[in-house]
């Protein structure tokens, strides 16, 4: 099993959709996870931190179920401007030498459409 | 806008040669990561530098190699590249090198390799 695995998408909604994309990891000892939202071209951008059971900023909610080792992001509303790529990051945790190593997922494409 | 400013934007070479990418960090900020982004893939973590000091290394050959400079910003050689080197190379930094915190990505860098 991958460390983080991510189902690509597309995923092809119309506005005002609510949609949820999974994010699962292999490491049951996982403490806390990210959600990153990153644009065709441009950089990624941190969207919610999650270090609990779950985290929720206006139209975003992320979740995380533990016993099945995912995290989830649901987008309410989808409006045209969340058209972009959203990577799902667990850090491990860190190796004898005390250091984190980030596994970033492949990222699951949202296409939102009038 | 993040703060984090990469050089140059985008450098064509060819099998063989040596390229250095360049990285400085958000103010306040003392760890750079290093990111090589494939098309279609998740950015995956080539390493970590807290203090100057190397803090983490993913899966990548010793011909990736780099170094941070005491004001924090860092650079990223690849030696005797080769076609699969070809990727956006994205650098983040943050504060503290022994715990996940936000990262802050620059814009990258994207070599192609001929």
């Amino acid at each position: 099993r991958k460390e983080v695995e991510q189902d690509p998408g597309p995923f092809n909604v119309p506005e005002g959709a609510t949609v949820a994309f999974n994010c699962t990891y292999s490491n049951s000892a996982s403490q806390s996870f990210f959600w990153y939202r990153q644009d065709c071209r441009k950089e990624p951008k941190l969207l919610m931190s999650v270090y609990s059971s779950g985290n929720e900023d206006g139209r975003f909610t992320a979740q995380l179920n533990r016993a099945s080792q995912y995290i989830s992001l649901l987008i309410r509303d989808s409006k045209l401007s969340d058209s972009a790529t959203y990577l799902c990051v667990v850090p491990p945790l860190p190796s004898s030498g005390g250091s984190y190593i980030p596994t970033f997922g492949r990222g699951t494409s949202l296409i939102v459409h009038p | 806008e993040t703060g984090v400013t990469q050089s140059p934007t985008h450098l064509i070479k060819t099998r063989g040669q040596q390229v250095t990418l360049r990285c400085s960090s958000q103010s306040g900020h003392n760890t750079v990561s290093w990111y090589q982004q494939a098309l279609g893939q998740g950015p995956q973590f080539i390493f970590q530098y807290y203090r100057e000091e190397e803090n983490g290394r993913g899966n990548f050959p010793p011909r990736f190699s780099g170094l941070q400079f005491p004001n924090y910003s860092s650079e990223l050689n690849v030696n005797a590249l080769e076609l699969d080197d070809s990727a956006l190379y994205l650098c983040a930094s943050s504060l503290g090198g022994h715990s996940y915190n936000e990262q802050f990505f620059g814009p990258g860098t994207r070599l192609t390799v001929l």
